[in-house]
């Protein structure tokens, strides 16, 4: 069966320190992953997507970076880390046919 | 291009009460997928329904209910007989061939509290 692991799960950083959360997914290939954030109190807004290794869009500029250096491995980055990146940050990995998106725990960060 | 909007942003209720959560969405596509979540405190989102455009049955699932209208663009959300434990925010979601990576587009949630 398809799991998906996202960590941590809590996390406190200071204003300028660099970020990264790891998002890896099991029992599938070439799935289709998302980064999404959830700022307090506020929906879902989509961060990136990736399609295959290498191949990361964003959908709103912003202070962060995605990465995918495996099939199913998805990192979210930063250099610096600002007072609102500050938030819950949710992966998601779909089969591409809609049929589905699963979505992990959720790393919830403050920047401090 | 694709939108979901929840008007209700809080809605709270008395337990056994049945309550409605409204979502209408935009979409150029025909083809196009609908999803409500459930996230608890916790955080987590977990999936209640997922609805193609082509099916605009009702759906009820014990408690839970699904009302599909392409008509004025709506997939509303009924709890009969709410619980304590229905306490929650629920997401409305869009996927269309037009989003990218066929990325699942939200609305901004609707939180329930339902007291006992």
């Amino acid at each position: 069966s398809q799991t998906i692991h996202q960590w941590p799960a809590t996390l406190v950083q200071p204003v300028g320190s660099p970020l990264s959360l790891e998002c890896t997914v099991e029992g599938t290939s070439n799935p289709n992953l998302y980064w999404y954030r959830q700022a307090a109190g506020r929906g879902l807004q989509l961060l990136f997507y990736s399609v295959g290794i290498g191949q990361i869009s964003s959908e709103v500029p912003q202070n962060l970076s995605a990465s995918r250096p495996q099939d199913r491995q998805f990192i979210l980055s930063s250099k610096k880390l600002l007072l609102s990146d500050s938030g819950f940050y949710l992966c998601a990995w779909s089969d591409g046919n809609r049929y589905g998106y699963t979505f992990g725990s959720g790393t919830r960060l403050t920047v401090v | 291009a694709q939108k979901v909007t929840q008007a209700q942003t809080e809605i709270s209720v008395v337990e056994k009460e049945d309550v409605t959560l409204d979502c209408v969405y935009e979409t150029r596509d025909t083809t196009y997928y609908l999803f409500w979540y459930k996230q608890p405190p916790s955080g987590e989102l977990v999936f209640l329904i997922r609805r193609n455009s082509f099916d605009e049955q009702n759906e009820i699932s014990g408690r839970y209910s699904w009302n599909f209208q392409k008509s004025t663009s709506s997939f509303n959300f009924t709890i009969t007989a709410s619980q304590v434990v229905d306490s929650a925010v629920y997401f409305c979601a869009l996927s269309d061939l037009n989003q990218a990576g066929t990325a699942l587009i939200f609305g901004k949630g609707t939180t329930l509290s339902v007291s006992s």
